[in-house]
């Protein structure tokens, strides 16, 4: 199993480009997240999915849009980047209580995405 | 709204030294608590997990955490430090609804741990 992948793994753009950050999982989970990390704030969540066709807004929403295109895939689009998109990328994916019995579940993250928009 | 703060952005211990990482958070229904690591240049992997089975909750790693709840905290230990410790900490908590915990988690700001030889 590969787990969680993500691509690309490093990414530049100028200011007003476009473009999308892939993730994928092959453990059959149900939800699907996007963070951004960026030094001394920790993980803030960008857009999660329960499921295949959904999505919600997390924290920091702004700037982003995402697509659940299957089970497996879940990706992000900047749309027009901007200098304060400039962060490290992290997708995740977890199994819903419904199938493991516990509640909460632990969340297995990709290597993520260095992106820098300039 | 749900917290974690985590005390300390840097820690610095001797190899062999306890090691001691600070989580305080705040929920208003019981929480399932993470510890995640997550070494240079990868993604985070779990350390462990409190689900309110046991306060003492053993990790990998010979990490362990005990959740406290008048002191809601959920301090990570590990008796003696080793190099190969030497990464960021965070300590996260599921968010909650009306209808209780769900899946998203919020992680506080991390912990860097530097390991001297």
């Amino acid at each position: 199993n590969a787990g969680v992948t993500q691509t690309p793994k490093f990414q530049v753009l100028k200011t007003g480009q476009s473009m999308t950050l892939q993730c994928a999982q092959d453990m059959n989970h149900n939800s699907m997240y996007w963070y951004r990390q960026d030094p001394g704030m920790g993980l803030r969540l960008i857009y999660y999915s329960a499921s295949e066709g959904t999505t919600d807004k997390g924290e920091v929403p702004n700037g982003y849009n995402v697509s659940r295109l299957n089970k497996r895939e879940f990706s992000l689009r900047l749309e027009s980047a901007a200098p304060s998109q400039t962060s490290v990328y992290f997708c995740a994916s977890s199994s819903d209580g419904w199938t493991s019995g516990d509640r909460v579940n632990e969340q297995f993250f990709g290597p993520g995405t260095r992106l820098t928009v300039l | 709204a749900q917290s974690v703060t985590q005390l300390g952005s840097h820690v610095s211990v001797s190899e062999g030294a306890l090691v001691l990482l600070r989580c305080n958070y705040s929920s208003s229904v019981p929480p399932y608590l993470f510890w995640y690591v997550q070494y240079p240049n990868q993604g985070l992997q779990l350390l462990l997990k409190y689900t309110s089975a046991a306060t003492l909750v053993k990790g990998i790693n010979g990490f362990e955490a005990e959740f406290k709840k008048s002191e809601t905290s959920f301090h990570l230990t590990k008796p003696s430090a080793h190099m190969s410790d030497a990464a960021e900490y965070f300590c996260a908590v599921s968010e909650d609804t009306y209808g209780g915990a769900t899946n998203k988690l919020i992680f506080g700001t991390g912990t860097l741990l530097a390991v001297q030889p």
